[in-house]
């Protein structure tokens, strides 16, 4: 079956570092493939999205880029703020499959001041 | 936002009780799916729904059951809640049924379902 690996958090950085969470998937067809983010008490929301293989997502300043020669979606962002500290989650859609998702472990990020 | 609106946020409850969670949307889509959310483990699918009185297993059925006797309300029961129960539980709605421009919309989430079975 489909699933999302996500590199292991937590991940902790200074204000205005670059920030690379790493994403990869294992899926048949062409899936699309979302970065979901979630802060404390609230469900997750969309952060980007991509449908087709070298289509980049991108949102306040975050971005990734659908490669599917190397099965990856990983999220960038260049210079990360105080409140980005969300924890982050790759996922990946099957159109033909009742919309179900597959969503990856998360990745906690906390940025310092 | 889209109107999902799940109760209740909070409930603790003792082992072998039945529990019953509520999703109630304002969006008259079809699609409707229960997760788990827990720490290692990501979202994990428990049961989906595609219409009304159309529902089926996710990856992690077993020990709930769900109901759909309305487009708008999606019910997650717990028949004898366990200890390994304890999560935290997601509602979320996608508007694919909106035709095939929608197909690759995300999913739309409620706020969450914080159980504690003791």
């Amino acid at each position: 079956g489909d699933s999302v690996t996500q590199m292991e958090g937590p991940v902790t950085l200074s204000e205005e570092a670059f920030l690379t969470i790493n994403c990869t998937y294992t899926a048949t067809g062409y899936p699309s493939l979302f970065w979901y983010v979630q802060y404390p008490g609230e469900g997750l929301q969309l952060l980007l999205k991509a449908t087709k293989a070298d289509d980049k997502g991108s949102n306040k300043g975050f971005e990734a880029t659908y490669r599917k020669e190397t099965t990856s979606f990983h999220l960038e962002k260049g210079s990360v703020q105080v409140s980005d500290s969300a924890v982050y989650f790759c996922a990946l859609t099957q159109n033909t499959n009742a919309g179900k998702s597959t969503f990856g472990d998360g990745t906690t990020l906390t940025v310092k001041p | 936002d889209a109107g999902i609106t799940q109760s209740p946020r909070h409930k603790v409850t003792e082992t072998g009780t039945p529990v019953t969670l509520r999703c109630h949307q304002t969006e008259n889509h079809r699609y409707m799916y229960w997760y788990r959310q827990d720490p290692g483990h990501g979202l994990r699918l428990i049961h989906y729904s595609y219409g009304v009185k159309d529902t089926d297993k996710g990856e992690v059925s077993d020990g709930y059951s769900v109901s759909r006797s309305k487009t708008e309300d999606f019910l997650l029961t717990l028949e004898s809640a366990t200890s390994s129960q304890t999560s935290v539980y997601f509602c979320a709605i996608s508007p694919m049924d909106r035709g095939k421009s929608s197909y690759n919309s995300p999913l739309h989430f409620g706020n969450g379902t914080r159980l504690t079975v003791t």
